[in-house]
């Protein structure tokens, strides 16, 4: 059983679309994180979820809008795609927020063209 | 200055050498540590959480040093396995939180 799914796991598109990437984790975590990993491989935090509440936005354009339903699940809907929106985008989970190890996902390659 | 620094490499060692890494961290309110391990083209999975009395697993140790801000990750006796990028990553726990990666250290190990 996967612990951190998220899907699609590749998505293509054009600029100007709106995609949605959605996460979800059967660990029973509290937290849950979006990442943004670029080109030169820097990984940057995004958002930080705790118990459905938006803990942490970094400067992040509000293109981007996390949305949880649930514990258990923190998705990332991105309107009017950029260029510079490819990277890949890892979902992450932990057990609280900021002393217990986080649980990747196996990442969303964007690609906008 | 960058709340987390490491070398970015490459380390190109040989099969059964030792290597050591170090990462800084500027913020002293720095709480956890830990070292991530990152294949090519796959997610950052946890290697060791690292602890102020250092800790050991199997061929890896990590140590802590809050008086110099530091920490390192030794590896002893390279596997072809070993090879990836390795990641710092340090929690800052002051009123917020905040969870800061370095940029990585690649590893390449050769037979």
């Amino acid at each position: 059983d996967t612990a951190v799914s998220q899907t699609p796991k590749y998505l293509v598109t054009q600029m100007g679309n709106d995609k949605s990437i959605k996460c979800e984790q059967n660990l029973g975590h509290d937290t849950m994180y979006w990442y943004k990993q670029d080109s030169k491989k820097f990984l940057k935090i995004m958002f930080s979820y705790n118990n459905k509440e938006l803990i942490i936005n970094e400067t992040v354009p509000n293109r981007f809008s996390p949305k949880s339903p649930d514990k258990a699940h923190l998705n990332l809907h991105i309107n009017s795609l950029e260029l510079g929106d490819s990277a890949v985008y890892f979902c992450a989970s932990s057990q609280d927020l900021g002393r217990t190890e986080a649980f990747f996902g196996q990442g969303t390659r964007l690609t906008v063209v | 200055r960058k709340e987390v620094e490491q070398d970015p490499g490459p380390f190109n060692v040989p099969e059964g050498a030792t290597v050591a890494f170090n990462c800084t961290y500027s913020n002293s309110a720095s709480q956890s540590f830990f070292w991530y391990r990152q294949d090519c083209r796959k997610e950052p999975k946890l290697l060791m959480s690292v602890y102020s009395s250092g800790n050991e697993d199997g061929r890896f140790t990590a140590q802590l040093n809050r008086a110099s801000q530091y920490i390192s990750l030794l590896i002893r006796d390279s596997k072809l396995s070993d090879s990836a990028t390795y990641l710092c990553v340090v929690n800052i726990v002051t009123g917020g939180f905040k969870t800061i990666f370095g940029a990585g250290t690649r590893l390449f190990v050769k037979a």
